[in-house]
């Protein structure tokens, strides 16, 4: 069965880097049929896409975050990543990982991880 | 201020139908990218409601139903029931490669 699950740190002080990774189970982050995708929501507000990264390791990033962002894929231990550097409180939110359920970055988004809170505080 | 444009709210009795809008532009929905539906619960993470405009996943209740006009789409519940409480996002794409999601609304059943 298809799981995805995200871990990183709760807590980071501002301009430090958030790391997040997505270990998916029941499929290869490698196989042609899907792409990967970051997500966050802000406390009490909507969703907000972070970026997209495909079976190759193209990405694709959100405008508002350009310049902050790396997503990677590990092949070996069948994840993904997100690193946003300089974070502010801006960047406290819930973060999900979620499968594309296509080999391209319109189509939905079928499965989700249960998503991980990162708080950004002094 | 997000790029598909939903009603904060909207609510109804149960068995009754509503309908929740997501407006885009010539740019997304317009451009004729796909629009998809999810529902969040509280505290629990996004699940597809609707995908492709109009089709349900297994184990999506007929219920729900979506459909797209011009640079708009909808979404309808029918029989409305207290278990449809929730959050309902419409997301879609656009042609600076940037996956969309609407504000959101809120459904309360009275």
């Amino acid at each position: 069965q298809l799981q995805l699950q995200e871990s990183g740190p709760g807590l980071l002080e501002p301009s430090e880097t958030l790391s997040l990774t997505c270990s998916v189970s029941g499929v290869s982050v490698t196989s042609p049929n899907y792409y990967w995708g970051w997500f966050r929501q802000a406390p009490g507000k909507g969703l907000e896409w972070v970026g997209t990264i495909s079976y190759g390791g193209g990405t694709y990033h959100s405008p508002s975050l350009r310049g902050r962002l790396a997503i990677s894929i590990d092949t070996s231990r069948n994840q993904f990543s997100v690193n946003v550097s300089s974070v502010t409180a801006a960047d406290t939110a819930i973060y999900y990982c979620a499968r594309h359920a296509g080999s391209n970055g319109w189509s939905p988004n079928d499965v989700w991880g249960q998503g991980t809170l990162a708080t950004v505080s002094s | 201020q997000s790029v598909l444009t939903q009603p904060p709210s909207v609510s109804g009795a149960p068995g009754q139908t509503v309908t929740i809008s997501c407006t885009g532009s010539s740019s997304n929905i317009g451009a004729r990218y796909d629009v998809h539906w999810y529902q969040q619960l509280p505290g629990t993470a996004p699940k597809l409601l609707i995908y492709d405009d109009t089709y349900r996943p297994s184990g999506v209740p007929d219920r729900f139903s979506g459909s797209r006009s011009g640079t708009s789409a909808s979404l309808a519940i029918t029989g409305l029931q207290a278990e449809d409480e929730a959050d309902y996002y419409c997301q879609s794409y656009d042609s600076s490669l940037r996956v969309l999601f609407g504000g959101g609304t809120k459904l309360t059943v009275l």
